[in-house]
């Protein structure tokens, strides 16, 4: 087990642009996460996917954002038109979900700089 | 703004103990975690405490939680040069969602 993978680990882009990043989660985790941390922040709760399914979206997800995960496995989180407000570090975790105490694991990130 | 909070900075001579606090405001939080995140990786969990605990000792670490404060500690024994990170205390709010707080900064100095 490699642990969660994230691809790139880092992004520079022009203000406008869109960006992809993937996601790989540990192979038998069923639920998915997306946090965002900026500079001097903790994380802060994106979505998360349960399988295949979208269960959550935070109020910090713009229209300009969206994720998928459609095999139940690998998931991917889009930004169309960037903009400077979104430099961040985007990070993925996966977790298998249980009733009390469900673990976290965390990915490296993927650092967003849009110019 | 962040329900958890946490202060920003502490240093610490090699050797000495670490103590890093948080507080915290959901009353109903069941679990509650620390983090830590080494320069340009994720955050790794270290431990964990469930609410009906007070303290729960794992090697060098120890937390320790004051319910009716709402107040959470992780002490660090015998602090080490591979200590040096950001530690992060977080609460679970509910199925799905963790908040956290904005991390404390450990610098250990010889």
């Amino acid at each position: 087990d490699t642990g969660v993978s994230q691809d790139p680990r880092h992004k520079i882009t022009k203000r406008g642009q869109n960006v992809t990043f993937r996601c790989d989660p540990i192979s038998e985790h069923n639920r998915l996460y997306w946090y965002r941390q900026t500079l001097g922040q903790g994380p802060e709760f994106l979505t998360y996917f349960q399988n295949e399914a979208q269960l959550e979206k935070s109020r910090l997800l713009s229209d300009r954002f969206s994720a998928e995960r459609p095999k139940g496995s690998f998931s991917t989180l889009e930004i169309q038109r960037t903009e400077q407000g979104d430099s961040a570090m985007y990070l993925c975790a996966s977790s298998l979900a249980r009733r009390m105490n469900e673990k976290l694991f965390f990915g490296s990130g993927t650092q967003l700089s849009v110019l | 703004g962040e329900d958890v909070e946490q202060s920003l900075f502490l240093s610490v001579r090699e050797g000495d103990s670490s103590v890093i606090n948080c507080t915290y405001t959901d009353s109903s939080s069941t679990y509650l975690y620390w983090y830590k995140q080494e320069p340009g990786a994720g955050l790794q969990l270290l431990t964990y405490i469930f609410s009906n605990m007070d303290m729960k000792q794992d090697q060098r670490l120890t937390v320790l939680l004051n319910k009716k404060d709402k107040h959470l500690s992780l002490r660090i024994a015998d602090t080490q040069t591979g200590d040096s990170a950001i530690y992060f205390c977080a609460e679970r709010l509910n199925d799905y969602k963790l908040s956290f707080g904005a991390g404390t900064t450990v610098t250990v100095r010889a």
